[in-house]
């Protein structure tokens, strides 16, 4: 079946731009996560959802960054007015349920700021 | 979620040797996950370890979690080309939800 989705796969903006990326999760997959994996780096916990209970935010950088999830499927993280150091690869994974396993990531976002 | 350390943070073999990753912790852990990512791609779940000293075997690749589990290694029989990537030792069990906390990852080059 398809896996997990996510859009763009590239994305070049100017310093203080805001950008919107996108996850679709494997259907039927009530637990998201957001994750940040800078050059050579394990990757950074951003954000989690679970279906319609509120997200654990701990991980957001910055009050720049958010994101959202409707219906309970599709999500949007967005990072507002970006810096250089925002520059990254964004991974998004979902799971059948929290604390399965396994959690399945998409190809991810890479976000360059200029 | 607690942090873990990996080593080494590089490791270059010839195609045939054996490869070890290791993976501490200060504190005891819940429970570890080994996650894989080749070049360019995304992680790819290898496996979950819960049980102190348990062994898990996958073909040519051995996990183990220590007595006390604080730690964990990943090692690599005879290792191949298609083995090339960056190996994850992850601490699954720092929530009720499974926050994956990850350690930095060592990248392994296999030289034909």
């Amino acid at each position: 079946g398809a896996g997990v989705s996510q859009s763009p796969s590239n994305k070049v903006t100017e310093k203080g731009k805001d950008v919107e990326l996108r996850c679709d999760p494997i259907s039927g997959h009530t637990a998201l996560y957001w994750y940040r994996q800078s050059l050579g780096q394990g990757l950074e916990f951003l954000i989690y959802f679970q279906g319609n209970s509120a997200p654990d935010k701990s991980g957001l950088p910055s009050d720049r960054f958010s994101a959202e999830r409707t219906g309970g499927s599709v999500s949007t993280l967005t990072i507002q007015r970006t810096q250089q150091e925002d520059s990254a690869v964004y991974l998004c994974a979902s799971s059948p349920r929290p604390t399965y396993n396994e959690q399945f990531f998409g190809p991810g976002t890479r976000l360059t700021v200029l | 979620g607690q942090q873990v350390m990996q080593i080494p943070q590089y490791q270059h073999v010839q195609e045939g040797e054996d490869f070890t990753t290791y993976c501490n912790s200060s504190t005891t852990l819940s429970n570890i996950q080994w996650y894989k990512q080749r070049p360019g791609g995304h992680p790819v779940f290898l496996i979950q370890l819960v049980k102190s000293g348990e062994v898990k075997k996958q073909k040519r690749l051995t996990f183990q979690f220590g007595e006390a589990k604080k730690n964990s290694s990943l090692h690599i029989t005879a290792t191949q080309t298609t083995d090339v990537g960056t190996y994850f030792c992850v601490n699954a069990g720092g929530t009720s939800y499974g926050k994956l906390t990850f350690g930095q990852g060592t990248i392994l080059t296999v030289h034909p």
